[in-house]
């Protein structure tokens, strides 16, 4: 079964550091989400992308976080600097397509195993 | 905005008992559908079900059903004849559907943390 790819899954960083998150969809999906999750509360969109295009990144704190989806396909979340707030799991998800109105299939997320980010 | 609120941080029962996990949402949109994701220790984070809004009848996955109430915006699920899998954290989640915009971002509560006692 297809699933999408998040690397690495745990990373420990100082503050002010850079740091990288890399997230592979399901192969054909071209909707991706990044989330963030702080621990004890549910996910937060921080960014989604409709094929090479963002869709939503009204939720991305844009003086430090950072997001790519060159070619349509992977995606990168980067953070410049970390901070110690900036702490949690993040989460990609995938879905088909969001335009398809007649399936709900289409719209249904799929979820990566998530990065789990300390910083220190 | 959207507000998704589950006002049970953490609940318990015994293997093979009936839970009701609850959820209330708030919205002034007419077109939206709604989800639950179980999300177990340390694993990503899974459809359970899903309903759509302008759906009455409440949707069924095996031992997982939803109570809706559109009025009331209310989305509570029911585990029957619950097992130890099913630990895990629950959350309830709404989907905005928008003409020209498509579906937009899943919109979670805070979760509610099931136990399965043997």
């Amino acid at each position: 079964e297809a699933e999408v790819a998040q690397s690495p899954r745990y990373k420990i960083t100082e503050k002010s550091q850079a740091v990288a998150f890399w997230c592979d969809p399901i192969s054909g999906h071209a909707t991706l989400y990044w989330y963030r999750q702080i621990l004890g509360q549910g996910p937060e969109l921080l960014v989604q992308f409709q094929d090479e295009s963002v869709v939503d990144d009204s939720q991305l704190p844009k003086d430090r976080f950072s997001a790519e989806r060159l070619k349509g396909v992977d995606s990168t979340l980067k953070i410049q600097p970390a901070e110690l707030g900036d702490s949690a799991m993040y989460l990609c998800a995938s879905s088909l397509y969001i335009y398809d109105w007649a399936s709900l299939n289409s719209y249904e997320q799929y979820f990566g195993p998530g990065t789990r980010l300390t910083v220190t | 905005a959207q507000t998704v609120t589950q006002s049970q941080p953490e609940m318990s029962v015994q293997e093979a008992e009936t839970v009701t996990l609850s959820c209330t949402y708030d919205t002034s949109e007419n077109n939206y559908y709604l989800f639950w994701y179980k999300q177990p220790p340390s694993r990503q984070m899974i459809l359970v079900i899903r309903q759509e809004a302008y759906k009455q009848q409440n949707a069924t996955e095996n031992r997982f059903s939803v109570n809706f109430q559109k009025a009331a915006k209310s989305f509570s699920l029911k585990i029957s004849d619950s097992q130890l899998g099913d630990t895990a954290m629950y959350f309830c989640a709404f989907m905005k559907l928008s003409v020209g915009q498509g579906a937009q971002k899943l919109v979670f509560g805070q979760g509610t943390r099931l136990t399965i006692n043997p």
